[in-house]
Formats: structure tokens, C-alpha cells, sequence
């Protein structure tokens, strides 16, 4: 099956702990991207990359980090830096930047992450 | 920076009624506009995405529209059923030169009534 996998689909953090959401996606997809969602609100982005070994901050990535090492996997890493990182995290690819105005994102299924 | 506002918030109907969700942008600068859905706890599913050259698109009961230069596109559902219950989301490309971001509205959550 093609698609766009996340694990753990529930996490929970202590406070001032570090934890890494995973996202893997076989859509052979150059560009992929992490939003956070809070309760009645739309996405945010908080990183993206449009090719391996490259990506950029988007709009909250503070307390945050990512990699991309290789193109099929992006992991968001919540570091204690992020003050209030409760929410539901969701990750998507999309062809790239070569099909822009017809370029769709595909989403994972997403991580709802707990902070106790 | 980019704004999407979608009106209304929340939305109920009767099952088999015609509706129309809303959505508009600040910046007409846009490579696409892109409606989804969302189920409760679930990631997000494309429904419907309209380039910038196009006017509209549909498939089966759902219908888009774009009016670009006045920062507008509406999501027309016809005969709505109980299983087109979901937060509708509207999401814009824009054209910036470095990478393509979606810029999202808040959604409107829909309930369709048996």
C-alpha cells in the first residue's frame, strides 16, 4: 500500500523531556512537511523540506527540530524548549516544487502527543 | 502574510439539503486552493484542489469554486448525507519564491442530520 505511515499514533511526554514523532512515506514524494493542530484551529506549519538533506522553518518551529536524511523519512523531534506541546501533530509529502500549481499533500493519519 | 478565513464555524443541516461552505484569502497570489476533510482524530484527506488558471472543479456531489481576484472559493455539497459529517478544511498555495507552503483556514465543522 502507498501512503504516508506515523508512529506512535498517541505519545506522552514528561515534562522536560525530548521525544521524536516518526513519519515514513512511500509516495517516492521529494517534499514533506510538519503541522501542529490545536482544538478548533487549522494547521500551522512548523518545518518542511522540499529535498533531502534540506528543510526549512515554517511559521512555529521554535522548540523544535527535524531531519531529513533520507527522502522517505521526516522525524519532528519536541524538544523541553517547546512551552506548550500538547496537540495532535500531522505530516505530509507532496510531489515538490516541479508540480507546484497541481501539487497535492497527502496526510499521515497523524500523533496525538500528551504532555503529563 | 496570507490569511484564510472560512465562515461559518459550524454548520448543521438536515440530511439531503444542499449547502454551501465558504472560504477567503487575503493574498490573490496563489498557485492553487485546496479543499479537505477531516474526521474526528484523523488526518486530513483531499477533496478537491483548484489551480489558479481554473474557475471550478467537481467531483460527485461536491463542487469548487475560485474567484481569485476577489480572494474567494466556496465548497458546494448537494443531497448531503450523515457520512459528510467532518471539519471541511480550505487550504491556499501561494506563490512565494521560496518553497510552497499551505496556508490553512480554522475549518467548519459540519453535522448532517439523519
Amino acid at each position: 500500500d502507498g501512503g504516508i505511515t506515523q508512529s506512535p499514533k498517541y505519545l506522552f511526554r514528561k515534562e522536560g523531556q525530548n521525544v521524536t514523532l516518526s513519519c515514513e512515506q512511500n509516495l517516492n514524494h521529494d517534499a514533506m512537511y510538519w503541522y501542529r493542530q490545536d482544538p478548533g484551529q487549522g494547521l500551522r506549519l512548523i518545518y518542511y523540506s522540499q529535498i533531502v538533506n534540506d528543510f526549512q522553518k515554517g511559521d512555529i518551529a521554535e522548540g523544535y527540530s527535524v531531519s531529513r536524511e533520507k527522502k522517505e523519512s521526516f522525524p519532528l523531534t519536541v524538544t523541553s524548549a517547546q512551552k506548550n506541546p500538547t496537540a495532535f501533530y500531522l505530516c505530509a509529502s507532496s510531489i515538490g516544487l516541479g508540480e507546484r500549481r497541481r501539487d497535492t499533500q497527502y496526510f499521515g493519519p497523524g500523533t496525538r502527543l500528551t504532555v503529563l | 502574510k496570507q490569511e484564510v478565513t472560512q465562515i461559518p464555524a459550524a454548520l448543521s443541516v438536515p440530511e439531503g439539503e444542499n449547502l454551501v461552505l465558504n472560504c477567503s484569502f487575503t493574498d490573490s497570489a496563489i498557485y492553487n486552493l485546496q479543499w479537505f476533510r477531516q474526521d474526528p482524530g484523523k488526518g486530513l484527506t483531499s477533496l478537491l484542489l483548484i489551480q489558479s488558471s481554473q474557475r471550478e472543479q467537481t467531483s460527485g456531489r461536491l463542487n469548487a469554486s475560485l474567484d481569485k481576484s476577489s480572494g474567494r472559493s466556496t465548497l458546494y455539497i448537494a443531497a448531503s448525507q450523515p457520512g459528510d459529517s467532518a471539519t471541511y478544511l480550505c487550504a491556499v498555495r501561494g506563490a512565494e519564491t521560496s518553497g510552497s507552503r499551505l496556508t490553512f483556514g480554522e475549518g467548519t465543522q459540519l453535522t448532517v442530520n439523519p
